[in-house]
């Protein structure tokens, strides 16, 4: 199994502050995904990469960016981070024709 | 765009009994995946199950087994003889195969399954 791991479990910023929540995998994978987890709403995709230096849009990409300058890492950027950021953030990756993807352990991010 | 809904927030069940999980969903594809995933407290998720829609055959995993019906769109996961270990919260997802960028997943809401003792 492909071994996602997210820099850290728990997060606290301070509103106005720019946060980087990183992603690697230990395998070639092209497809990496940042969602967004909130308690009733599920999971929501932020933005996501088939390669490097690739990025596009999901679902939520308003407050987010993204850097992906090698394959293994896929970063996400919250330039000026916001109450409403608060929440889990998952990273998931897929190999192209690949059946599953895998997770990382996902960060829980608190703005104050 | 591909919807998945989980009418059910919440779910409970008794040891050793049985208990299905809901889930529908909304494409215009025909090719295409369905998962049921797995979160429990340690918030690992982990895939239960998967179901290619090409197939009529019913994927089963152990005590998982799903009700895929193609035609109505529906894809119900049941669990057999419930332990303990069983609770988390449930999603389900969907993808589909028409390639390029499209191997994201879209997720339902979820639904938390406790299991009683």
């Amino acid at each position: 199994d492909v071994k996602v791991t997210q820099s850290s479990r728990y997060l606290v910023k301070r509103t106005g502050e720019k946060v980087f929540l990183e992603c690697v995998q230990d395998m070639d994978h092209e497809n990496m995904f940042w969602y967004r987890q909130d308690p009733g709403l599920g999971l929501r995709l932020i933005y996501f990469s088939y390669d490097v230096k690739m990025k596009e849009k999901g679902d939520i990409p308003e407050g987010y960016s993204v850097s992906r300058e090698k394959k293994e890492r896929f970063s996400l950027i919250l330039e000026s981070a916001s109450t409403n950021q608060t929440s889990m953030y998952l990273c998931a990756v897929y190999r192209d024709r690949g059946t599953e993807a895998f997770f990382g352990q996902g960060t829980r991010l608190t703005v104050v | 765009a591909q919807t998945v809904t989980q009418s059910q927030p919440e779910m409970s069940v008794q040891e050793a009994e049985t208990v299905t999980l809901s889930c529908t969903y909304d494409t215009s594809e025909s090719d295409y995946y369905l998962f049921w995933y797995k979160q429990p407290p340690s918030r690992q998720m982990i895939l239960v199950i998967r179901q290619e829609a090409y197939k009529q055959q019913n994927a089963t995993e152990n005590r998982f087994s799903v009700n895929f019906q193609k035609a109505a769109k529906s894809f119900s996961l049941k669990i057999s003889d419930s332990q303990l270990g069983d609770a988390a919260m449930y999603f389900c997802a969907y993808r589909d195969l028409s390639g390029g960028s499209n191997y994201k997943l879209t997720f339902g809401k979820g639904t938390l399954l406790t299991v009683n003792p």
